[in-house]
């Protein structure tokens, strides 16, 4: 039933390394995100994909690759993995009407990234 | 570019009525939103402006002045529940929001 899911929840990592989040949304959007939110909770866009097509990509290191194998799933590779990395990463969908984003955007419950 | 400003913290007694004020400075313009985030949680849509005038959902009144570039969030009958992160939120160029840096709500009995 859950709108947007994204796993892992919870994911503790070391320095290096590379992981893989996935997102999935029910909602039958066309517009899916995704969003980073530091320490001092601020939200910043990453990514966003309009029907499996990249629209924004934010000044991210290109450390960070989003894949969308269909309109319903976003996921966020990150290769390499730096202490800076660690966040709470969010997902989020929303439809897009008229060429323009709806402004009710659905987050996923966040996946905490912790990189030691 | 674009920015919004909106205070970093507010205090408040239950029963209160706070307000929560938010600037902002953007090359388009597509509404002002809303966004409630608890701890550990996920932010959660509360209201939209496209229009310029207050808009009403139960306890939670947003008002949107564009020629100001202005809105704020007004929040009555102020519950212990209540305490959690607002955001304001822009939509420069119809794609994706841009959040302000939040505001803490800290409701107390």
């Amino acid at each position: 039933d859950t709108a947007v899911s994204q796993t892992p929840k919870y994911l503790v990592t070391q320095m290096g390394n590379d992981k893989s989040i996935k997102c999935e949304q029910n909602l039958g959007h066309d517009t899916m995100y995704w969003y980073k939110q530091d320490s001092k909770k601020f939200l910043k866009i990453m990514f966003s994909y309009n029907n499996k097509e990249l629209i924004i990509n934010e000044t991210v290191p290109n450390r960070f690759s989003p894949k969308s194998p269909d309109k319903a799933h976003l996921n966020l590779h990150i290769n390499s993995l730096e202490l800076g990395d660690s966040a709470v990463y969010f997902c989020a969908s929303s439809r897009m009407v008229g060429g323009a984003t709806r402004n009710t955007i659905y987050f996923g419950e966040g996946s905490w990234l912790t990189v030691v | 570019g674009q920015s919004l400003e909106q205070p970093s913290e507010v205090t408040a007694v239950e029963g209160a009525i706070v307000q929560i004020n938010c600037t902002y400075q953007t090359s388009g313009f597509y509404g002002l939103s809303w966004y409630q985030q608890h701890d550990g949680g996920a932010p959660t849509f509360l209201s939209y402006n496209a229009l310029d005038g207050l808009e009403e959902t139960g306890r939670f009144s947003s008002f949107l002045s564009r020629s100001d570039s202005y809105g704020y969030l007004l929040l009555q009958e102020l519950q212990m529940k209540d305490s959690a992160s607002y955001f304001c939120a822009v939509s420069p160029a119809g794609t994706a929001l841009i959040f302000g840096k939040g505001t803490t709500l800290s409701v107390s009995s």
